[in-house]
């Protein structure tokens, strides 16, 4: 596997589910980060993470809680989400040196129903 | 606070046209980097290019090309000859440097969606 890799790629949950999205990056990177992406609105930064540190949590509800055991991988987990939770989770992956760019995964496609 | 407009929402070309696409920008950093990404329809968003502040020289790659200007806050891209790949949302953002403990934060445009037709 290369570059930044994301499970599932498409996820349907009702609303009283529990469930998890995992981000693997294989590029040697120290920082990670979760973005929403729904229609019509701009990337909404999640969380990051460097150095296995969360540094940043854009108010984002309870309802979602990151967790990075690793420099590798980051795991979202989702518990009693709302239908307009529904969108498109991007990961993405940088070192954690200023102004580097950030390399993305495919994302997970989620329906709350 | 730092904001990137694509005042462009959805373009329409016919293939081998050339194609701009605008991005415009305001920030109070002095120091601060640019950046432009494509999503095509799988969804994965594929780095194009960096840029600093401090670098107002022009880039091409290939049949892509970025010009920055610092002094209308603005830095467009150029698609030369499209072709029907191109087509895909492109993502103009804006990096508000280096978060306490590590990482940055970018913050991005809304999109322009390019449409290459035969």
């Amino acid at each position: 596997e290369t570059g930044v890799t994301q499970t599932p790629r498409h996820l349907v949950m009702g609303m009283t589910n529990k469930k998890s999205l995992k981000c693997e990056q294989h590029l040697g990177h120290n920082a990670m980060y979760w973005y929403k992406q729904s229609a019509k609105k701009p990337l909404e930064l999640m969380f990051v993470y460097s150095l296995e540190e969360r540094v940043e949590n854009n108010s984002v509800p309870s309802r979602f809680s990151p967790e990075c055991p690793n420099s590798s991988h980051l795991f979202l987990h989702l518990h009693t989400l709302q239908p307009e939770d529904s969108a498109l989770y991007l990961c993405a992956s940088s070192q954690s040196d200023r102004y580097n760019e950030q390399f993305f995964g495919p994302g997970t496609r989620l329906t709350v129903l | 606070a730092q904001k990137v407009t694509q005042a462009q929402t959805e373009i329409s070309v016919v293939e081998k046209e050339d194609v701009t696409l605008d991005c415009v920008y305001e920030t109070r950093d002095t120091t601060y980097y640019l950046f432009w990404y494509k999503q095509p329809p799988s969804g994965e968003l594929v780095f194009l290019i960096r840029r600093n502040s401090f670098d107002e020289q022009n880039e091409i790659s290939g049949r892509y090309s970025w010009n920055f200007q610092k002094s209308t806050s603005s830095f467009n891209f150029t698609i030369t000859a499209s072709q029907v790949v191109d087509s895909a949302v492109y993502f103009c953002a804006l990096s508000e440097g280096e978060l306490t403990g590590g990482g940055n934060k970018l913050t991005f445009g809304t999109g322009t969606q390019l449409k290459v037709e035969l």
